[in-house]
């Protein structure tokens, strides 16, 4: 299994919501990442989480919390977020933490529309 | 974090050979250059990762010379299916993360 799943697909959210974005993987991987893309754009790194533990936070807004239960799932908490935080939200893992040489598996992302 | 510089757009037709060149003129050591495809609301998926001179599999070749300060992804033969951004990256040195680049928008046309 080479997969990693995103869900929801879609979702559409005012600025007063409260919703989570779920990604799981089963391949065994210890390395799990979101990364945030806006439109003709390349991905940007948000969350790094090594053996269940974030080690990377690049300076994303508090109204983003990442959270990982366990080493096969990566949830993203959102509240009260802001139109321009409209984007394709990325999963991916890898098997190592640290070394980023390693190939990441990415997920199909969750459109995000915040009105 | 080493930069990339690659061409924003490139058009091809089918069944020709497209290189897609990528500079990294600060490549650190440790660093490895790796490529990436991506589709309209889709991830990005791996193509192809290397560290000097050549790498092949199934999908396409990585030529990087000697002074790694550049890349070359080569897709032969491509296919209609092949329209898509490509991403180089360059990183994985001493811990350092993978950082996009701005990606090549590259048409297949008939």
């Amino acid at each position: 299994d080479t997969e990693v799943t995103q869900t929801p697909k879609h979702l559409v959210m005012g600025m007063t919501n409260k919703k989570s974005l779920k990604c799981e993987q089963h391949m065994g991987h210890r390395a799990m990442y979101w990364y945030k893309q806006k439109a003709k754009k390349p991905p940007e790194l948000m969350f790094v989480y090594s053996y269940e533990k974030l080690s990377i936070n690049e300076s994303v807004p508090s109204r983003f919390s990442p959270e990982c239960p366990n080493s096969s799932l990566l949830n993203l908490h959102l509240h009260a977020l802001q139109p321009e935080d409209s984007a394709l939200y990325l999963c991916a893992s890898s098997l190592t933490p640290g070394q980023g040489q390693e190939t990441q598996y990415f997920g199909p992302g969750t459109r995000l529309l915040v009105l | 974090l080493a930069k990339t510089t690659q061409p924003i757009s490139m058009d091809s037709y089918e069944g020709q050979e497209v290189n897609i060149t990528c500079s990294h003129n600060n490549i650190a050591t440790n660093d490895y250059i790796t490529w990436y495809q991506q589709f309209p609301s889709q991830g990005p998926r791996f193509i192809i990762q290397g560290y000097k001179t050549k790498v092949t599999n199934e999908v396409a070749s990585l030529f990087i010379p000697a002074d790694r300060k550049s890349s070359t992804l080569s897709l032969p033969r491509v296919s209609l299916s092949d329209t898509a951004v490509y991403y180089c990256l360059v990183g994985g040195g001493a811990g350092n993360m993978l950082t996009f680049g701005g990606g090549t928008r590259l048409m297949v046309k008939p």
